[in-house]
């Protein structure tokens, strides 16, 4: 059964970078088939696509996130990262990280998710 | 990318039916069969509930149903139960390959 888990910092200033890790078991990123996801909610508001890759290095991002997003992955290490820059307070979040089905493009895996906060 | 649309909140007691829309467009809802549902509970993650807009994962309960007309896609679960009480989110494809969710419904079970 495969199991996702984000790792990084709980605190971030505005301005810098956000970073976040993703740690797969369970299943190979390598294998194909499949999507690695981000994906955020602010507290006490809906959930928001931030983007994907997939294997082959391929990546979609959200449109309104798209100039500061940029997500990666590692194979050697089973995990994909996201990066996050110029952050601000609205970048406030539980930051989920999912396996997303190739074909039918649906999360069916899904991380504990990380709470992310941006404050000085 | 504008989110679909959602009803904010939805209730029924033990054993009925309800049902949640989730609105969108032609270049979303309507122009594919990607549409899903996940339920989340307080403090959880989200759970796969529906995909291709109306098959179930194993494991998912037969209480959990949906369908698709035009742009609008639907859930309907019956035989509500006070564990169902969650929140529940709508997700499509779009025709500039990104995904999309709706933003959300909440569900009380009365």
């Amino acid at each position: 059964q495969v199991q996702l888990q984000e790792s990084g910092p709980g605190l971030v200033k505005p301005s810098r970078t956000l970073s976040l890790t993703c740690t797969v078991s369970g299943a190979s990123i390598s294998s194909g088939g499949y999507y690695w996801s981000w994906i955020r909610q602010p507290a006490g508001k809906g959930l928001e696509w931030i983007g994907r890759i997939y294997i082959t290095g391929s990546t979609n991002y959200n449109p309104s996130l798209k100039s500061r997003v940029t997500i990666s992955v590692d194979t050697s290490k089973n995990q994909f990262s996201l990066k996050l820059s110029s952050v601000t307070a609205a970048d406030t979040a539980v930051y989920f990280c999912a396996r997303e089905d190739g074909q039918w493009l649906y999360f069916d895996s899904w991380g504990q998710g990380t709470l992310v906060t941006v404050s000085s | 990318q504008s989110a679909l649309t959602q009803p904010a909140s939805v209730s029924g007691s033990p054993g009925q039916s309800i049902t949640i829309s989730c609105t969108g467009t032609s270049s979303d809802i309507g122009g594919y069969n990607f549409v899903s549902w996940y339920q989340q509970h307080p403090g959880k993650a989200p759970k796969l509930l529906i995909y291709e807009v109306l098959n179930r994962p194993s494991g998912v309960s037969n209480r959990f149903s949906a369908s698709k007309s035009g742009n609008t896609a639907s859930l309907t679960i019956s035989g509500l139960q006070a564990e169902d009480e969650a929140d529940y989110y709508c997700s499509s494809y779009t025709s500039t390959t990104t995904l999309v969710f709706g933003g959300g419904t909440h569900l009380t079970v009365l």
